[in-house]
């Protein structure tokens, strides 16, 4: 089956300690994308990398890194910078490079918590 | 400021019930216009999109939006909900090599 995967569904975080989410997709598409999902804020973007070795900062950057050494992969570190990591993170992709026009196909998010 | 509005934070309509979501935007042009639905602990769905043509959009689910230039909306409907619908929906605006997602209506839906 085709679509994206992310891993792990959750994740509990120490203060201080950086953690990776895993985003992975063979649906072949160039552009991917990370969201931070607050209750009554919708989506906000961290970041997006429209092909292999490039990304660029959305929204909410700040603490927040990435990488993308593969096409099928886009992993989020959040770093013990970010200051209010407790989220749902939903990482995205889509066909092309237009993010006016293209389809986003979401994967299943996960729910990270710091204690 | 370009924004896009979803004013209803929580609808709650009966099984068998017709449904309208709102969205509003405020860009300078007509923008690329999207509804999106999530299930609980679940990634989003793409409902339907609208770029231009005609301004009543059929998407899955049994579910259609209408685009009005004049009101600056892009509702969705849907003329009878059932439980399975129970779900958050975004109203998503692509302008400009971006796209922004509206905080989302949460629907429940009465047996």
């Amino acid at each position: 089956d085709g679509g994206i995967t992310q891993s792990p569904k959750y994740l509990f975080r120490k203060e201080g300690q950086n953690v990776t989410l895993s985003c992975e997709q063979n649906l072949n598409h160039d552009a991917m994308y990370w969201y931070r999902q607050d209750p009554g804020q919708g989506l906000r973007l961290i970041y997006y990398s429209q092909i292999v070795n490039d990304f660029q900062k959305g929204d909410i950057a700040e603490g927040y890194s990435v990488s993308r050494e593969k096409k099928e992969s886009f992993p989020l570190t959040v770093t013990s910078a970010q200051k209010n990591p407790t989220a749902f993170y939903l990482c995205a992709s889509s066909s092309y490079r237009d993010r006016s026009t293209d389809t986003q196909y979401f994967g299943p998010g996960t729910r990270l918590t710091v204690l | 400021a370009q924004s896009v509005t979803q004013p209803d934070i929580h609808i709650t309509v009966s099984e068998g019930a017709s449904l309208e979501l709102r969205c509003n935007y405020s860009y300078g042009a007509t923008p690329y216009l999207f509804w999106y639905v999530q299930s609980p602990g679940q990634g989003l769905q793409l409902l339907l999109k609208y770029f231009s043509g005609d301004t009543l959009v059929q998407g899955i689910k049994g579910f259609e939006a209408e685009f009005k230039r004049s009101q600056s909306s892009f509702n969705l409907r849907k003329p009878s909900v059932h439980w399975s619908d129970a779900a958050e929906y975004f109203c998503a605006v692509g302008y400009n090599n971006d796209m922004r997602f509206g905080a989302g209506t949460r629907l429940t839906v009465k047996p």
